[in-house]
């Protein structure tokens, strides 16, 4: 088993170009989770999605959109970024309320 | 609404002592808990939970957590750490929905 995993591990844009963060879980969860993480700040929720179909705003989803493909993938798209994007993007998914989340090894994003 | 205080950013300790790592919460309704351990350049992984039963929890890699709920609080000991576990600690609370708060994290440092 794989686990999360994601792609790619780094990336640097330039402000205003796009681009999507994969992810994918071969534990058959239904809950997906997209966070960002800043020094000082701790793991801050993006967007997730509780089930196969279904997509909901986190504390920070200004600025991004999701799709969650199937039941294994969630993509993660900044249509426009900006040098505020620039952080550590974790990837995360759980079998449910009440479970744990498994973690991937994170997207190192840098807009300049 | 749902939150968590880490009270210590970062915390010095030398190899073979114990340590503690203190979390608290506050939650409208009962919760989960959760520790996860992030080494550098790595994802978050579990520690140890706590979801009903016996309030003293034990983890991975010598790891426990007493919940105590009439002080809404969750600390992490460890009798005597090893250099290997420096690291960053993340203390998370989930009650009434999917969706775990993450308190901003605390940073062990062993010193040898």
């Amino acid at each position: 088993n794989a686990g999360v995993t994601q792609t790619p591990k780094f990336q640097v844009l330039k402000t205003g170009q796009s681009m999507t963060l994969q992810c994918a879980q071969d534990m058959n969860h239904n809950s997906m989770y997209w966070y960002r993480q800043d020094p000082g700040m701790g793991l801050r929720l993006i967007y997730y999605s509780a089930s196969e179909g279904t997509t909901d705003k986190g504390e920070v989803p200004n600025g991004y959109n999701v799709s969650r493909l199937n039941k294994r993938e969630f993509s993660l798209r900044l249509e426009s970024a900006a040098p505020s994007q620039t952080s550590v993007y974790f990837c995360a998914s759980g079998p449910g309320r009440g479970y744990e989340q498994y973690f991937g090894p994170g997207t190192r994003l840098t807009v300049t | 609404a749902q939150s968590v205080t880490q009270l210590d950013s970062q915390v010095p300790v030398f190899e073979e002592a114990p340590v503690e790592l203190r979390c608290n919460y506050s939650s409208s309704v009962s919760v989960y808990l959760f520790w996860y351990v992030q080494y550098p350049n790595q994802g978050l992984q579990l520690l140890l939970k706590y979801l009903s039963g016996s309030t003293l929890v034990k983890g991975i890699n010598g790891f426990e957590a007493e919940f105590n709920k009439s002080q809404t609080s969750f600390h992490l000991r460890k009798p005597s750490v090893h250099i290997s576990d420096t690291a960053e600690y993340f203390c998370a609370v989930l009650g009434g929905s999917y969706i775990p708060t993450f308190g901003r994290g605390t940073s062990l440092i062993v010193h040898p």
